[in-house]
């Protein structure tokens, strides 16, 4: 079946550990995202893709990074310089950007993390 | 800076029942309004994407409306189903800055459908 697959499903961080998150997509999209979302909040976009070696900040990039050698692949690090990383995280994929009106975004099952 | 609400938060309903949920953004130059559902500790599944151009779209017992320049949509859920109990999330692509990734989303309407 197409879909995007995330892995672990729970992540655990030690104080100071970096940690890597990843997300895969068999839907030959373009496009790919990862989202943060808290208790209480709205979605919010971390980093975006728009293509193969290609990712631009989103609203909360601080304390991230990711790469995008494989257009399958998006993996995303939580780093050490991120001070509240408990949250839970989305990645996602279109064929193409939102402002071509018609490309949804799909969705993975997400990664909990959690601080030892 | 785009802005969308949910409304209500919450909403209890018997099995049935025919209701609406609610969502208001506050910056009309979007390209398109998707409607998603959550499932406690899952990921989001797309149920409906409404484009600028378009009025509304329909699913099975799904319909979703779309008025761009008051900033409304709705999402009317017929029959309703205990298995329809889950946070709806509405989510807008697009603003007055010319973003053409972007999504922004409410903070989702948890509905519980009562057997």
């Amino acid at each position: 079946d197409g879909g995007i697959t995330q892995s672990p499903k729970y992540l655990f961080r030690k104080e100071g550990q970096n940690v890597t998150l990843s997300c895969e997509q068999n839907l030959n999209h373009d496009a790919m995202y990862w989202y943060r979302q808290d208790p209480g909040q709205g979605l919010r976009l971390i980093y975006y893709s728009q293509i193969v070696n290609d990712f631009q900040k989103g609203d909360i990039a601080e304390g991230y990074s990711v790469s995008r050698e494989k257009k399958e692949s998006f993996p995303l690090t939580v780093t050490s310089a991120q001070k509240n990383p408990t949250a839970f995280y989305l990645c996602a994929s279109s064929r193409g950007l939102t402002s071509q009106g018609n490309q949804p975004q799909h969705f993975g099952d997400g990664t909990r993390l959690s601080i030892l | 800076k785009q802005e969308v609400t949910q409304i209500p938060a919450a909403l209890s309903v018997p099995e049935g029942e025919n209701l609406v949920l609610n969502c208001s953004f506050t910056d009309s130059a979007i390209y398109n309004l998707q409607w998603f559902r959550q499932d406690p500790g899952k990921g989001l599944t797309s149920l409906l994407l409404i484009q600028s151009s378009q009025r509304e779209q329909t699913s099975g017992r799904l319909n979703a409306s779309l008025d761009k320049s008051s900033g409304r949509s709705t999402l009317y859920i017929a029959a309703s189903q205990p298995g329809d109990s889950a946070t709806y999330l509405c989510a807008v692509g697009g603003d007055s800055g010319g973003s053409n990734y972007k999504l922004t989303f409410g903070k989702g309407t948890l509905l519980t459908v009562n057997p």
